[in-house]
């Protein structure tokens, strides 16, 4: 089976700080990773996602994931946060084989302050 | 293009009764995907359908149960509601397998 941790239930940050949101992961087949955000009162939103090849994948609004084998992590970073930013932030895995069945962590919230 | 709608929005119901929820995934998409959001719980899968048949199910009891028809559009159905159903039900839709786009969701509150 397939499970995902994220560990820090709350992140709080100032604007225009780094900010890093830990993900990991334990399985014992090969998987796929994804990070979802989710603003208040809606769906989830795919922020990014890693399928193969680079091991650092980049989304359109400057958030950046390493996919880390050895460490069986996925950690989503930002150098720069906005006010926007803030959300909660879930980590996923889905097996190769079973692709359409999303494993999902507990979740991140980041609040970001002025 | 549109993006996956979910019917109704909120949703109150009493212990006992049954709900069915809906959902019109994005034009084209043929795999639609069901996860229940509880603040215990967090976000948990509950089954994919592919062309009207069900491919995948989480673990949730039998009293969950689903359908898609033939334009894509699905169903879910709690019957005997409990309280511990209260949730965010979240639909998702596929066109590749690597890329699921979820609707807003529909809140369930059971009383």
């Amino acid at each position: 089976a397939q499970s995902v941790t994220q560990l820090d239930s709350q992140v709080p940050v100032f604007e225009e700080a780094p900010v890093e949101l830990r993900c990991n992961y334990s399985s014992s087949v090969s998987v796929y990773l994804f990070w979802y955000v989710q603003y208040p009162n809606q769906g989830l939103q795919l922020l990014l996602k890693y399928l193969s090849g680079s091991t650092l994948v980049k989304s359109i609004n400057g958030f950046e994931a390493e996919f880390n084998k050895s460490q069986t992590s996925f950690h989503l970073r930002k150098p720069s946060v906005h006010i926007s930013d803030t959300a909660e932030y879930f980590c996923a895995v889905t097996r190769m084989d079973s692709s359409y069945k999303l494993i999902f962590g507990s979740g991140t919230r980041l609040l970001v302050r002025p | 293009k549109a993006g996956v709608t979910q019917t109704p929005r909120y949703l109150i119901k009493t212990r006992g009764q049954q709900v069915t929820l809906s959902c019109s995934p994005i034009s084209g998409h043929r795999s639609v995907s069901w996860y229940q959001q509880t603040p215990g719980q967090g976000l948990q899968f509950l089954f994919e359908y592919f062309s009207e048949t069900q491919r995948n199910k989480g673990n949730f009891p039998g009293r969950f149960s689903g359908r898609q028809f033939s334009n894509s559009r699905s169903e879910m159905n709690v019957s005997t509601l409990e309280l511990g159903d209260s949730a965010l039900y979240l639909c998702a839709s596929s066109l590749d397998w690597n890329e699921q786009y979820f609707g807003p969701g529909t809140r369930l509150t059971v009383t």
